[in-house]
């Protein structure tokens, strides 16, 4: 167990709808870090938020959104949902923003129909 | 854009024997990461290298970076079965923030 808590574990829905997946960094650690895994695209980095900031961006969508709350915990809001989303979406932490071990959360595995 | 290549991508060994996995990238980064995976499980870090020459070993897995070959290897001593997952190397994206871009994973499997 890494001490990353994501909900929900399964999330299916239908194309077009909204749904927001959440972490919870290990305790003490600053940087969220949000990864899509899929078979056609493999482990893709999406974004990355230390304290509360916007730190990095990586192959996010438009349709794609995400922040961290004062209490670092994190949301990533994903709308216009296509058949193509359906991943499994990791949720990392780290103490810091750079050069630090990257915990990984257990991933919520979402399908759309 | 940051590139990371894995090789071999599937492989297949007895137990006992020894093998390497390589993971190149394309461009300069001191930051390398190696991670297990197991079937529906997440990822487990093994490994973070953040200098060239830098090696560290956890049990029968070693993991050497060379910076300037742009190359770091994960080496398997006298494999045994309870190994078997999928192994990816990561580079952090740079620029002080620490996105990682992964390869595409070596699946191994280790047969008695």
């Amino acid at each position: 167990d890494s001490g990353v808590t994501q909900t929900p574990k399964h999330l299916i829905t239908a194309t077009g709808q909204r749904v927001t997946l959440r972490c919870s960094p290990r305790s003490g650690d600053l940087s969220v870090y949000w990864y899509q895994q899929s078979l056609d695209q493999g482990l893709q980095f999406l974004i990355q938020y230390y304290n509360g900031e916007e730190r990095a961006k990586g192959n996010i969508l438009e349709r794609f959104s995400a922040q961290q709350f004062p209490d670092l915990h994190s949301e990533l809001n994903l709308s216009s949902l296509e058949l193509g989303d359906s991943a499994l979406y990791f949720c990392a932490s780290s103490v810091g923003d750079g050069g630090y071990e990257q915990y990984f959360g257990p991933g919520t595995r979402l399908t759309v129909t | 854009e940051l590139k990371v290549e894995q090789n071999p991508l599937f492989l297949s060994m007895q137990e006992g024997k020894n093998y390497t996995i390589y993971c190149n990238y394309s461009t300069t980064s001191d930051r390398l990461y190696w991670y297990r995976q197991d079937p529906g499980k997440s990822l487990e870090s093994l490994f973070v290298l953040l200098s060239n020459g830098a090696v560290k070993q956890e049990g029968r897995l070693m993991a050497s970076l060379d910076t300037k070959a742009r190359l770091s290897t994960l080496h398997i001593t006298a494999a045994v079965h309870d190994l078997s997952a999928t192994y990816f190397c990561a580079v952090a994206t740079g620029g002080g923030a620490d996105g990682l871009t992964f390869g595409k994973g070596t699946h191994l499997i280790i047969q008695p």
